[in-house]
């Protein structure tokens, strides 16, 4: 049984541009959250994605970005970066119809700014 | 504002001992509980969960207790095992005003033989 993936494992960027990180969810799964871990800290919620639309986002600017495809795999892009977004990012995927949302997490990409 | 706190960084404890770690939350709509397991250059595996309508869940050498009235839950680990070395992350999460979970900041678990 497949678990969560993520790609790719580690990244590398400059000021001001782009990034795109992958998430494909665990088998059986049509919810995605993302999650980002400053060093020291706990995870902290950034959006969540079911049925290709974001359903609940976190305390982060527009510059945080996502999509969620029909197969429930998931994109995390963020703008124009700043050293600030230096981070470990973390997908969870989980099912919407469990009663109680036990989110899984993938082994996360982490992301350097320069 | 912090949310889930987990007022101990670090936490050593001998193999065969018991490991209490604790987590205090302040948002009283909080009704789903997690404890996650964290080794280096992974993510955060589940470990146990509870719900609000419970004061206690076991699985195996975990067991999760709940204390509404005070806000606060532990996790203890019997008999502890130098395997158990991670950080526990708490988290926490309202089911009716959304799905993110409210992680705490950890505390660094050391099983020493």
């Amino acid at each position: 049984d497949a678990g969560v993936t993520q790609s790719p494992t580690h990244l590398i960027k400059t000021r001001g541009q782009q990034v795109t990180l992958r998430c494909s969810p665990k088998s059986g799964h049509d919810t995605v959250s993302w999650y980002q871990q400053a060093l020291g800290q706990g995870p902290q919620f950034i959006f969540q994605y079911y049925e290709e639309e974001e359903r609940q986002r976190g305390n982060f600017p527009d510059r945080f970005s996502g999509h969620q495809f029909p197969n429930y795999s998931s994109e995390l892009n963020v703008n124009a970066l700043l050293l600030g977004d230096s981070a470990l990012y973390l997908c969870a995927s989980s099912l919407i119809l469990s009663r109680a949302e036990t989110q899984y997490f993938g082994p996360g990409t982490r992301l350097l700014v320069l | 504002d912090q949310q889930v706190k987990q007022n101990s960084p670090s936490l050593s404890v001998q193999e065969g001992r018991i490991s209490i770690l604790n987590c205090d939350y302040t948002n009283s709509m909080f009704d789903y509980f997690l404890w996650y397991k964290k080794y280096p250059a992974e993510g955060p595996t589940f470990l146990i969960s509870i719900s609000s309508i419970k004061d206690k869940n076991e699985d195996g050498r975990f067991t999760v207790f709940l204390n509404k009235s005070a806000k606060h839950l532990s996790l203890h680990i019997v008999p502890s095992q130098p395997g158990d070395s991670a950080v526990y992350f708490c988290a926490a999460s309202d089911s009716n005003s959304g799905y993110a979970l409210n992680f705490g900041k950890g505390t660094s678990l050391l099983v020493t033989p």
